[in-house]
C-alpha cells in the first residue's frame, strides 16, 4: 500500500490563487519529499523536510511537515500557468533506503 | 551527460514478447532506482540498486521481471513474455544517497 496519500487528487484554481496540497503517511519517517511531475514524464525534485523540521519554504513554496499527525502540507504561492502539473509526496521508511510516493494531486493553474 | 537518460523514449511492442529498457544515470551516482507508475497513478518502486547489487528487489511484480547494473553505472530493465497489464511508463532515477532522487524523462511502454 502507498505510505503518502495526497488530497485533493485534483485541484484547479486561478492564476495568482494559492494552492495547498496535502500528504499523509502511515510509518514514521526521516524526511518528507515533494516532486513535482509534468505531463507523465521524469518527476523533479522541489523541496525536502526534515522530521525534526515543522517549516520550509523555497520561493513560493512552502512546506509544512506534522509528525504527530503523519502529514504534511505543500503551498504554492502567486500561482503560474507553469505550475500546472502533478504533485507527489515522497517519504522515506525508517531503515528502508527507498522512497515511497504517494498517489499525487494534479494542479491545473487557470489563466 | 548532465541528467538521467532513458532509452528508448518510447515502445510499442506484441503481447510475449520480451522488451528491454535502459537508464543511464548521472555519473558518480551510486544509487539507482526503477519505477513503474501506470496512466493516472503514482509511482510504484520496483528495485534499487546501490552499486552493482540490488538490495531491494520487493518491488518486481513477477519473475518475468528482472534487471540488472553493470560497472556501476547502465542499468537495464528487462520484462520477458510481456503482458498488455505491463502498459505504463518507466522511471529511473540515480542519486548519492536515497534522499533526493534525479529521474529520467521516463520510457513509455505500450503491450498490444
Amino acid at each position: 500500500s502507498q505510505q503518502g496519500e495526497e488530497d485533493p487528487q485534483a485541484l484547479s484554481i486561478q492564476e495568482g490563487e494559492n494552492a495547498t496540497m496535502n500528504c499523509s503517511y502511515k510509518t514514521s519517517i526521516n524526511n518528507l519529499q515533494w516532486y513535482r511531475q509534468n505531463s507523465g514524464r521524469g518527476l523533479v525534485h522541489l523541496i525536502l523536510i526534515r522530521s525534526n523540521e515543522r517549516e520550509k519554504h523555497s520561493g513560493r513554496l512552502r512546506v509544512t511537515l506534522d509528525t504527530s499527525k503523519k502529514s504534511s502540507s505543500l503551498l504554492i504561492t502567486a500561482s503560474r500557468a507553469a505550475d500546472t502539473a502533478s504533485y507527489f509526496c515522497a517519504t522515506d521508511a525508517q531503515g528502508a533506503q527507498k522512497l515511497v510516493f504517494g498517489q499525487g494531486t494534479r494542479l491545473t493553474i487557470n489563466p | 551527460g548532465a541528467g538521467v537518460s532513458q532509452s528508448p523514449s518510447n515502445k510499442v511492442t506484441e503481447k510475449g514478447k520480451d522488451v528491454e529498457l535502459r537508464c543511464d544515470p548521472i555519473s558518480g551516482h551510486t544509487a539507482l532506482y526503477w519505477y513503474r507508475q501506470s496512466l493516472g497513478q503514482g509511482l510504484e518502486f520496483l528495485i534499487y540498486f546501490q552499486g552493482n547489487s540490488a538490495p531491494d528487489k520487493s518491488g518486481l511484480p513477477s519473475d518475468r521481471f528482472s534487471a540488472e547494473r553493470t560497472g556501476g553505472s547502465v542499468s537495464t530493465l528487462t520484462i520477458q513474455r510481456t503482458q498488455q497489464e505491463d502498459s505504463a511508463v518507466y522511471l529511473c532515477a540515480s542519486s548519492l544517497t536515497f534522499m533526493t532522487q534525479y529521474f529520467g524523462p521516463g520510457t513509455r511502454l505500450l503491450v498490444l
